[in-house]
């Protein structure tokens, strides 16, 4: 199974850049995802890494090291609606099963 | 709209009781998933089915069932044997299981008194 690890809870200005870490060990690494839930809401998708590098997509960006077991996300010019728990999840491919599993989940405060 | 929708929104049953949440898409998706979500804890997988009349247990099955006989229907029914049910069911589908992002429906919170 995986590992998965990302701080509990961060706090952030409005209009500030924050960055998310993740943290992983797994045998059989087959992608990485990033989802913002919002409280009481279902997750959405944000982004999927499989090869090392940055993704970038508006003001959201997220970076892989495989060979670091590392992840993460970068929210820029933050803005009160992004106050939200953002969860990593990585997919492992041993056990031929693809299913991700995901970390506790990182709440992240936005203040003015 | 194609999309997952999960009835009802919250759900009150007594302990000792059955009770089954629905999930249902028209996505065309393959692959459904069960999640489990507590407070402060990320999505545990109950149980998953990449394809109709076949499916799998998560990490968490015990004191849940599940079944497949449509392809865009995937209920839950969480049994008196499950210790702890109170929290916030996740639904989730994907084209199939190698794909990469899942779309959830919006939960089903469930309390049980």
């Amino acid at each position: 199974g995986q590992n998965i690890d990302q701080p509990t809870e961060m706090t952030a200005t409005e209009g500030a850049i924050v960055q998310i870490n993740c943290t992983y060990q797994t045998s059989g690494f087959n992608g990485l995802f990033w989802y913002q839930q919002h409280a009481g809401e279902a997750p959405t998708f944000l982004s999927y890494n499989v090869l090392d590098g940055l993704e970038e997509k508006g003001r959201f960006s997220s970076f892989l090291s495989r060979s670091k077991g590392y992840s993460y996300l970068l929210l820029k010019e933050l803005q009160m609606k992004d106050s939200a728990s953002y969860l990593c999840a990585v997919r492992d491919s041993s056990g031929g099963s693809y299913i991700p599993t995901f970390g506790r989940g990182t709440s992240l405060i936005v203040h003015p | 709209d194609g999309g997952i929708t999960q009835s009802p929104k919250y759900l009150f049953r007594k302990e000792g009781q059955n009770v089954t949440l629905s999930c249902e898409q028209n996505l065309n998706h393959d692959a459904m998933y069960w999640y489990r979500q507590d407070p402060g804890q990320g999505l545990r997988l109950i149980y998953y089915s990449q394809i109709v009349n076949d499916f799998q247990k998560g990490d968490i099955a015990e004191g849940y069932s599940v079944s497949r006989e449509k392809k865009e229907s995937f209920p839950l029914t969480v049994t008196s044997a499950q210790k702890n049910p109170t929290a916030f069911y996740l639904c989730a589908s994907n084209v199939a299981r190698d794909y990469n992002e899942q779309f959830f429906g919006p939960g089903t919170r469930l309390t049980v008194l």
